[in-house]
């Protein structure tokens, strides 16, 4: 079936240390995107890629980066710049956002600063 | 700046209706969405609407006025299931999809 992967579900970061989250999709969709959820609150956008080898930055973008050399991944690195890390992280495709094509959404990963 | 407002939460009797109501104020618009997640999962997509009016989708209908910059997502025939947090979100161009906090809707025996 087709959908969006993301991997690990759960993950511990140390102080000072990056880390990587994995967004995989085989939908074939163009667009990929990264949100950050705080317990309790809506999803804030962190980067968004429409094309390979292209991406942009979203509203809360620092400390964070992010590569698209395949179509089908999307990984979002954490670094230690990021000062407040712990959230949940939902990777996101689709089509075309202002269509009104269903965006879906992976699993999502929770990322805690231990 | 942009915003989009939404009941923090709502409690509603199984078997009732309940409205959720969002107001927003975005440098662009496209539609309107609407979106349900349970606890510790991703959200799902319930409905859009790019056009003033009512969009029906089996128990679940979505409503848009964009002179008033609002919308509303009606839900009948309430079930337990139906507990979770529901967001809307304002497509703001071909690119960005802005999402309100969320109404955590609690749906009671």
């Amino acid at each position: 079936d087709g959908g969006i992967t993301q991997s690990p579900k759960y993950l511990f970061r140390k102080e000072g240390q990056n880390v990587t989250l994995s967004c995989e999709q085989n939908l074939n969709h163009d667009a990929m995107y990264w949100y950050r959820q705080d317990p309790g609150q809506g999803l804030r956008l962190i980067y968004y890629s429409q094309i390979v080898n292209d991406f942009q930055k979203g509203d809360i973008a620092e400390g964070y980066s992010v590569s698209r050399e395949k179509k089908e991944s999307f990984p979002l690195t954490v670094t230690s710049a990021q000062k407040n890390p712990t959230a949940f992280y939902l990777c996101a495709s689709i089509v075309d956002i202002s269509s009104g094509n269903t965006i879906y959404f992976g699993e999502g990963s929770w990322l805690t600063v231990v | 700046g942009q915003s989009l407002e939404q009941p923090s939460e709502v409690t509603a009797v199984e078997g009732a209706i309940v409205q959720i109501n969002c107001t927003y104020q975005t440098s662009g618009f496209y539609g309107l969405s609407w979106y349900q997640q349970h606890d510790g999962g991703a959200p799902t997509f319930l409905s859009y609407n790019a056009l003033d009016g009512l969009e029906e989708t089996g128990r679940f209908s979505s409503f848009l006025s964009r002179s008033d910059s609002y919308g509303y997502l009606l839900l009948q025939e309430l079930q337990m299931k139906d507990s979770a947090s529901y967001f809307c979100a304002v497509a703001t161009g071909a690119n960005n999809l802005f999402f309100g906090t969320g109404t955590r809707l609690t749906v009671i025996p």
